[in-house]
């Protein structure tokens, strides 16, 4: 069974810039979380879609969107760049209430 | 909001020493799971607990989930040089929202 699969697996970005990155889930997971992980702040969960809609949501800025489609594929948009973005952003995959399952992740870098 | 603090932040044992790290959250869970995250790597499932007091077993490994429902515990008896990670509790409200404790690092000197 293929695992949750992040692409691009890296990226570099300008300040003011907007970027969207892309999780596929393990086949017949239909929940799909985000999650930004920096040194100092360590997992902060981002939003959760399952079925197409954003069932939960954690205390980011408007600029952080996402949106999942009918094969469960999810995306995520970050709009108007910060330094602060700078981070390695993990989506994991999971049946409802079971163990979550991560992709390798996306490392974005603001420059 | 919901918060679930880790301690220690950072652990160094000797390898065959135990290590022990603790949960704690903020507000009443509803389940608690545990991950391990190698350097370099992502996050891994190690263990869901559920119930009021529940013990479970992997290995070398026992977690514990508190009878309040509100901490946790992971304990690796006789770690390994393979033990070491970052060690990560998150746990959900009920809403399949899952808030992640700050990590334990551990680090096993050989």
């Amino acid at each position: 069974k293929a695992g949750v699969t992040q692409t691009p697996r890296y990226l570099i970005k300008t300040r003011g810039q907007q970027v969207t990155l892309s999780c596929s889930p393990i086949s017949g997971h239909r929940s799909v979380s985000w999650y930004q992980q920096t040194p100092g702040q360590g997992l902060q969960f981002l939003f959760e879609y399952f079925s197409e809609t954003q069932r939960n949501k954690g205390n980011f800025p408007g600029r952080f969107s996402g949106r999942q489609f009918s094969n469960s594929r999810s995306e995520m948009n970050v709009s108007t760049l910060e330094l602060g973005d700078s981070a390695l952003y993990l989506c994991a995959s999971s049946l409802e209430g079971g163990p979550q399952h991560f992709g390798d992740g996306t490392r974005l870098s603001i420059l | 909001g919901q918060q679930v603090m880790q301690i220690p932040q950072y652990q160094h044992v000797q390898e065959g020493e135990d290590f022990t790290t603790y949960c704690n959250s903020s507000t009443t869970l509803s389940n608690i799971q545990w991950y391990k995250q190698r350097p370099g790597g992502h996050p891994v499932f190690l263990i869901q607990l559920v119930k009021s007091g529940e013990v479970k077993k992997q290995k070398r490994l026992t977690f514990q989930f508190g009878e309040a429902k509100k901490n946790s515990s992971l304990h690796i008896t006789a770690t390994q040089t393979t033990d070491v990670g970052t060690y990560f509790c998150a746990g959900s409200s009920g809403t399949y929202k899952y808030i992640f404790g700050t990590g334990t690092r551990l680090k096993v000197l050989a």
